[in-house]
């Protein structure tokens, strides 16, 4: 099945600076990888997702890349600001298919220093 | 649309005691997906259940069950409680009503075991 590696687990950076979070998988059947944001207390909510037919995708200060070569994916915020704290999870499944679910990473807590 | 509804939001329970979990998912789609998330560990896949069948399950003990029901409904059972079962149990559906890979989860059932 798939496994979904994701580094680094945590993450602080000055408010203004960039944020970088990592993301392997092991199955190349995959063709869908969103994000997810979990902030305290509440319930994971999806902020982005890429599929397996392009390379990039962005949205306002949050973009993903895609290299299905290498199996890695990664998320990059820009101008981060405190509402961004945060645990992140990225995930990869094949879409295509209702047979295989979500798999998640372990997450990367984000602190954004004021 | 409702969202995913999921009760008890928080309950404590002791070793060994049983524990039922309950999912309502968004109005109308008939698929559930559980997670478990503990700090460190991230959110790991528990099963999934389409039209009252469980479709796919992840690896976790015989004393982790679940169905479905008719209206779509969900419980999740886990018996002999440890202390390592203490996490937050998610229950997530598709938000589309067919599969894409993207879920919408609930706020959680809390469950601390003493």
């Amino acid at each position: 099945g798939e496994n979904v590696e994701q580094h680094p687990s945590t993450l602080s950076v000055q408010e203004g600076d960039s944020a970088v979070i990592k993301c392997t998988y092991s199955d190349s059947a995959s063709n869908y990888f969103p994000w997810y944001k979990q902030e305290l207390g509440k319930r994971p909510q999806l902020i982005i997702d890429i599929r397996s037919n392009v390379g990039e995708k962005k949205d306002q200060r949050i973009a993903v890349t895609l290299n299905k070569t290498a199996k890695h994916f990664s998320l990059h915020i820009t101008e981060t600001q405190p509402e961004d704290s945060a645990v992140y999870f990225c995930a990869a499944c094949d879409r295509n298919s209702g047979n295989t679910p979500l798999v998640f990473g372990k997450g990367t807590r984000l602190s954004v220093i004021a | 649309k409702a969202g995913v509804t999921q009760t008890p939001r928080y309950l404590i329970k002791t070793r060994g005691q049983q524990v039922t979990l309950s999912c309502s998912p968004i109005s109308g789609h008939r698929s559930v997906s559980w997670y478990q998330q503990t700090p460190g560990q991230g959110l790991q896949f528990l099963f999934e259940y389409f039209s009252e069948t469980q479709r796919n399950k992840g690896n976790f003990p015989g004393r982790f069950s679940g169905r479905q029901f008719s209206n779509s409904r969900s419980e999740m059972n886990v018996s002999t409680l440890e202390l390592g079962d203490s996490a937050l149990y998610l229950c997530a559906s598709p938000p589309a009503g067919y599969y894409t890979g993207e879920l919408f989860f609930g706020e959680g059932s809390r469950l601390t075991v003493l």
